[in-house]
């Protein structure tokens, strides 16, 4: 079965870090961008990051830029990111997800996501 | 950035009934415009992708249609399992978006 399995939430103070990994399975990982995806408690969904499957190509929302850092490791199917500076708006579950390759995109929709995990930012 | 409003925010209905879920961008996305469904404790599913397709294993009674910058997903008759929140989302342009979403709730 694809799967992307999220792991590395967890509780931390302001100011902190935090590294998060997601562990792809089932398919050919380096063929693939991959996104992180977030979701504060009750609310919607916010674009985060992505990498293209060389990591040629990286991309990050404003509210991250210059304190989180998106890096893929394709001989261990991995993908990471590595939040410095966490501020409590940081809070929110993080979904590692796929993007979809179709005819003539390889950023296409995201068709995968993991399970997420949680970050909580607070003192 | 563009920006996707996603209307009503709550849709009441009956199992059996139609869902129509609005989502309007501020700019062209081209067709380049996603739906998810998300149920509580769970991540989001894709649904439908570049407008009008729907992803692998999603049931026909889901449809997605588009006129100039107004997208429309349409449920044609609501089962139990399709009460969730939907969302939009762009991938025309850096950043990408989605929409505030719309809890489609049992009536």
């Amino acid at each position: 079965e694809v799967q992307l399995v999220e792991s590395g939430g967890g509780l931390v103070q302001p100011g902190g870090s935090l590294r998060l990994s997601c562990v792809a399975s089932e398919f050919t990982f380096n063929s693939y961008s991959m996104n992180w995806v977030r979701q504060a408690p009750g609310k919607g969904l916010e674009w985060v990051s992505h990498i293209h499957s060389d990591s040629s190509l990286i991309y990050y929302a404003d509210s991250v830029r210059g304190r989180f850092t998106i890096s893929r490791d394709n001989a261990k199917n991995s993908l990471y990111l590595q939040m410095n500076s966490l501020r409590a708006d940081d809070t929110a579950v993080y979904y590692c997800a796929r993007r979809q390759i179709t005819a003539g995109t390889m950023n296409g929709a995201f068709d995968i996501w993991g399970q997420g995990t949680m970050v909580t930012v607070s003192s | 950035e563009i920006v996707l409003t996603q209307s009503p925010a709550t849709l009441s209905l009956s199992p059996g009934e139609r869902a129509t879920l609005s989502c309007r961008a501020s700019q062209s996305v081209s067709n380049y415009l996603a739906w998810y469904q998300q149920k509580p404790g769970q991540a989001p599913r894709l649904l439908i992708y570049d407008v009008s397709n729907r992803a692998t294993g999603i049931p026909a009674r889901f449809s997605g249609s588009a006129s100039g910058t107004d997208f429309t997903l349409t449920i044609s008759s609501l089962e139990p399992e399709d009460f969730a929140v939907y969302y939009c989302q762009q991938r025309y342009n850096w950043p990408l978006t989605f929409g505030g979403g719309t809890k489609v709730e049992i009536k």
